[in-house]
């Protein structure tokens, strides 16, 4: 069965930096591509970054390219997301996904959320 | 690059049937699947329908999808409403590039 537990979440200031981790369980890890998303308090769901099966590619929304960096360490079947730069717009409940992979391009299971809060 | 754009709330009674749309503001529906997720308050969300209208194991044929290429839109029916179907919808395809895309999300009240 597959679980996905995200955490490191938290209230941090303007500028600062946070890192999200996403612990894997009940699937070959390594077999897949894996997502971050993320909502907003009240909003809708937003795509955030995917990182390819085996961290060979790596793609990003515009929202925060060059300020997030996704990353996996499959030996500790494990997800990543470094937030730099945070702004309050950052404000979000993160959640990591697994995905589906060619042709279909979707989200198959997702984790509980971890809640980032930017302010000062 | 495209949106997909849903109705901000749908509602209907125990035992009917409800539709959700989810249409598409540039290219071909069909061009890319549409996956379908619901979110109950205070919850992650799940999947309810991947690649236009496949089920994930456990969820109910109650739950299907299609696509209309005349109206470039996808939906979602959900028949025999249950009130533990009350939740947020959200669509989804692949935009190009490697981005992908969510409607805005319906709300459905079950009364």
């Amino acid at each position: 069965q597959v679980q996905l537990v995200e955490s490191g979440g938290g209230v941090v200031q303007p500028g600062r930096s946070l890192r999200l981790s996403c612990a894997a369980s009940g699937f070959t890890f390594s077999n897949y591509g894996m997502h971050w998303v993320r909502q907003a308090p009240g909003k809708g769901l937003e795509w955030v970054a995917v990182i390819w099966y085996d961290g060979s590619d790596k793609f990003y929304a515009d929202s925060v390219k060059g300020r997030f960096t996704i990353s996996r360490d499959n030996s500790k079947n494990t997800l990543y997301l470094q937030m730099n730069s945070l702004r309050a717009e950052d404000t979000a409940v993160y959640y990591c996904a697994t995905e589906f992979g060619s042709p279909i391009w979707g989200f198959d299971s997702w984790g509980q959320g971890t809640l980032v809060t930017v302010s000062s | 690059n495209f949106m997909l754009t849903q109705p901000h709330s749908v509602s209907e009674s125990p035992g009917k049937t409800v539709t959700i749309s989810c249409t598409r503001s540039s290219g071909s529906i069909a061009s890319n699947y549409v996956q379908w997720y619901q979110q109950r308050p205070g919850s992650a969300p799940t999947t309810v329908i991947y690649e236009d209208n496949q089920r994930p194991s456990g969820v109910p044929d109650r739950f299907s999808g299609s696509i209309d290429r005349s109206s470039n839109s996808a939906s979602l029916t959900i028949s025999g409403l249950k009130t533990e179907d009350e939740a947020d919808y959200y669509c989804q395809s692949y935009v190009s590039s490697y981005h992908w895309v969510f409607g805005g999300g319906t709300k459905l009240i079950v009364l």
